[in-house]
Formats: structure tokens, sequence, C-alpha cells
């Protein structure tokens, strides 16, 4: 199974500012994506970064909001734009294991998330 | 369309005792179903997944989990629970042909076990 890590694990940030929240993989991988967690709620798919290509974002979610850049096969970046406090949130990188079978099949797996406060 | 439903925010067991997380689905297709654990400040843990085949699936840490079509469940399920299995549990689901091939996340469920 891919091992993840992303960086930073936390932050306290202020209003109207920027993170970069980076993700890294120890495999080279097709698919990646960037998750939102809130508070007591589920996951939330924000956008699917595939190498190569423009990142597919989910109804909800701006490129404007949220850049992602994948350059290459093992790395991507979630940046979280002009931040305001509903942003406060645990986003969390996923990966999806290419075995080569049925599409959907495969298992996803998780970094161990990024949890921002945004104040 | 698909969906999936975890029935209750909270389980509670005592140690030792057998436990179930209750999940739901809704799919037009055949549903592909995955099982995650979250431990405090980490990120989802594969725990394991249905695909096809024998109803009852084995996975990690004692897990398993038991496909239902009649009843559209897949209720995770371990024998003798352990005060380290106290975490939150999500169940998914994906159907590509009738849905997508991302998969819809439950609310998740937290399960406490007691000493």
């Amino acid at each position: 199974s891919a091992v993840i890590s992303q960086k930073p694990s936390r932050d306290i940030c202020q209003r109207g500012t920027s993170l970069t929240i980076q993700c890294q993989v120890d495999s080279q991988v097709t698919m990646m994506f960037w998750y939102r967690q809130q508070p007591g709620q589920s996951l939330t798919l924000i956008a699917t970064a595939n190498q190569g290509s423009e990142a597919t974002y989910e109804s909800g979610f701006v490129i404007d909001k949220f850049p992602i850049s994948r350059p290459n096969l093992t790395f991507s970046t979630l940046t979280v734009s002009n931040m305001s406090p509903e942003d406060s949130s645990i986003y969390l990188c996923s990966v999806e294991e290419a075995s080569g079978r049925i599409r959907g099949t495969d298992t996803q797996y998780f970094g161990p998330g990024t949890r921002l406060t945004v104040l | 369309a698909q969906s999936v439903a975890q029935p209750e925010d909270q389980v509670n067991v005592a140690e030792g005792n057998p436990l179930t997380v209750k999940c739901t689905y809704s799919v037009s297709g055949n549903p592909y179903l995955f099982w995650y654990v979250q431990y405090p400040n980490r990120g989802l843990q594969f725990l394991l997944k249905y695909i096809t085949g024998d109803n009852l699936v084995k996975g990690s840490y004692g897990f398993e989990a038991e496909f239902n079509k009649s009843q559209t469940s897949f209720h995770l399920k371990k024998p003798s629970a352990l005060v380290s299995d106290s975490a939150l549990y999500f169940c998914a689901v994906r159907d590509p042909p009738g849905g997508s091939y991302i998969p819809t996340f439950g609310r998740g469920t937290s399960l406490i076990v007691h000493p």
C-alpha cells in the first residue's frame, strides 16, 4: 500500500491569507484526490488531480479558491486561498492504487491530514 | 446515483463484547463497498472491501463485514472489541456503472469501547 505524507500537519492562519499543503507519495500514482473533512462531518471531495492535466473540481469548489498543482506522479499541492474561518477543516490527500483491475474497485489510501484553523 | 448511510452517530460497547457498525447503501448497479477507520489526529486507514464473490469479507485488525444484497447493507463486525478499536469508522460506496467511480462516504460512526 502507498505511504503518504502531508505538510504541514497543522497550522493556524489569519483570515485573508493563503496556505499551501503538500502531499508526497512513496510510489508513482496516476490519480490523487484532495478531500475536506469538517468537524463532525464526512469527507467531501474537493478535486481530482491527475499528472499532466488540469485538476477536476467537484461542485462547490473552484480553482481560484483551491488551486492544485500536480507536477509529477508522486507529488501534489493544494492551496487554500483568501482563507476565512469557514475554511477551518482537515484537508486530506488520497491516492488510488493502480492495479489495472476494473475501475472503481481499487483501494484509496489517505495521508494523515492537515488540520487548518483560520482565525 | 449512489449514496450510503451510517444510521448511528455513536456506538458504545464493552471490551470483549461483539461489535457491529451499521452501513446501508443505495446504488443503481452493483456496489463496491469499503470500510475505513480513522484514529484521532490521523488519516483514514483501509480496513476491507467488497467487490464480488463471498459475501463475508475479512479485513485488518480482526474486522469483517457481510454484504447483504437484499437488505442493501454492509455492516462491519468484530467478535471481541478492544479498547484500541475506539475510533471513527467510515463506510463508502462506489457504483461506476450507475453512479460514479468516485466513492461516496458515510457520515461516520464513532465507536467507543469501554474497558
